[in-house]
């Protein structure tokens, strides 16, 4: 078991272009998260999935953003034009199916500039 | 919009002393999970507590829930400086267990 693994931890880009981040939950967790956080406030949610179905997704993401988990492992987040309100962490999480703790990745950080 | 809130949103203490953190919410809930989050780093589960439960302990943290009240308190017990970090609490309601944090309480212990 080796945690929540996401994959840019950083993430420089320019006003305008596309950004994808990948995230690798744990082995056997059915259940992954996509946050946002910004600083000084806490992680807000954006989309939801069990396995690779997307069950949820939140007002916060728009048109530009794109989230998929094909096979029901590994999940991608791309964001499409990309603004400089989108400079925030990125957080994802996963749990297991009969469990309800979230375990959260390290973050991808991305700065819009 | 969040809605939740941590309560002080910062405090400092001096290493060996207790830190008491308190957060509410405005639905009703299944659990409520406590988090850290060292600077720039993501966030490391602390203690879940569910809706039925009261009070939980693990090693020097305490948690109590009243649910009458949409509350949560956190307590850190003999503070060391490596708990210096920001500490969240996520609600989780719903059939989809998505967590709604609060901007949570930045804790600084003075060694």
């Amino acid at each position: 078991d080796t945690g929540v693994s996401q994959d840019p931890r950083h993430k420089i880009t320019k006003r305008g272009q596309n950004v994808t981040f990948r995230c690798d939950p744990i082995s056997e967790h059915n259940r992954l998260y996509w946050y946002r956080q910004t600083l000084g406030q806490g992680p807000e949610f954006l989309t939801y999935f069990q396995n690779e179905a997307q069950l949820e997704k939140s007002r916060l993401l728009s048109d530009r953003f794109s989230a998929e988990r094909p096979k029901g492992s590994f999940s991608t987040l791309e964001i499409q034009r990309t603004e400089q309100g989108d400079s925030a962490m990125y957080l994802c999480a996963s749990s297991f199916r009969t469990q309800e703790t979230q375990y959260f990745g390290p973050g991808t950080r991305l700065l819009v500039l | 919009s969040q809605q939740g809130e941590e309560d002080p949103q910062a405090l400092s203490i001096q290493e060996g002393e207790n830190a008491t953190m308190n957060c509410s919410y405005k639905t009703s809930i299944n659990n409520l999970q406590w988090y850290r989050q060292n600077s720039g780093r993501g966030l490391v589960h602390l203690i879940l507590i569910r809706s039925n439960e009261r009070e939980k302990h693990s090693g020097r943290l305490r948690v109590t829930l009243d649910t009458s009240k949409k509350s949560s308190s956190l307590l850190i017990t003999a503070s060391r400086a490596a708990d210096t970090a920001s500490y969240f609490c996520g609600n989780s309601g719903g059939s989809n267990y998505k967590l709604t944090f609060g901007k949570g309480t930045l804790l600084t212990v003075n060694p």
